[in-house]
């Protein structure tokens, strides 16, 4: 069993869609979370980070953290074509030396 | 945000030839830099983690002859692909951690695509 599970998708939107994203992950011992959005052939950028359980707006961005259920979500509002990346999920224990564990990454399409 | 960058964003070699790809923190020191390798349509695949002034960590089923890191300074860690073969080729990218450190937010460069022929 992996540690981090995400539906990679395919996922198709129409523009100004709610988009939901979601990663679960059997390790406890994880305590940060974080949101990264990569265009192909690009780096992965941060988009949100978070520690606790709970949520955490960012413009259209709301990043959702419930560790009892070990699962984190990413809500984007009002879906934009420029939205269409793949998302990935990322978590640190803390105790790691800063090393990430990642989920597969969800492909989006926002269609105009 | 903290910035990192690579170079160069893209290299074509020929089979059997070794090819250096460097990775900076503009704007910040890294005493860690991470290295990975992300394949089409897949995820980033840790290959190593890289220390300021010490041998690098690798991951396992990663040939640490073949894939040689030197972080010689607290701003540039460098990745070299030695006899360099066609499976090589791939997206290569390095990350480094912010100014909290541990925990905190960590930043990734734009990404070096290798093409060996």
């Amino acid at each position: 069993q992996k540690e981090v599970e995400q539906d990679p998708g395919p996922l198709s939107v129409p523009e100004g869609a709610i988009v939901s994203l979601n990663c679960t992950y059997s390790n406890s011992a994880f305590q940060y979370f974080m949101w990264y959005r990569q265009y192909s052939r690009k780096g992965p950028e941060l988009l949100m980070y978070t520690y606790s359980s709970g949520n955490k707006e960012d413009g259209r961005f709301t990043a959702q953290v419930d560790k009892s259920s070990k699962y984190i979500s990413l809500f984007i509002r009002d879906s934009q074509p420029s939205d269409s990346a793949t998302y990935l999920c990322a978590m640190e224990m803390g105790t790691s030396g800063s090393r990430l564990t990642f989920g597969e990454g969800t492909q989006l399409t926002v269609n105009p | 945000g903290a910035v990192v960058s690579q170079h160069p964003s893209w290299v074509i070699c020929k089979s059997g030839t070794s090819v250096k790809i460097e990775c900076r923190s503009l704007d910040f020191q890294a005493t860690t830099m991470f290295w990975y390798r992300q394949f089409p349509k897949q995820s980033l695949m840790l290959m190593a983690t890289s220390n300021e002034g010490s041998k690098a960590t690798y991951e396992q089923g990663v040939e640490k002859d073949k894939f040689l890191i030197n972080h010689a300074s607290l701003t540039l860690s460098t990745l070299t692909v030695t006899s360099a073969h066609p499976e090589d080729s791939s997206f290569y990218i390095c990350s480094a951690p912010g100014l909290a450190g541990v925990g905190g937010e960590q930043y990734f460069g734009p990404g070096t695509r290798l093409t060996v022929t």
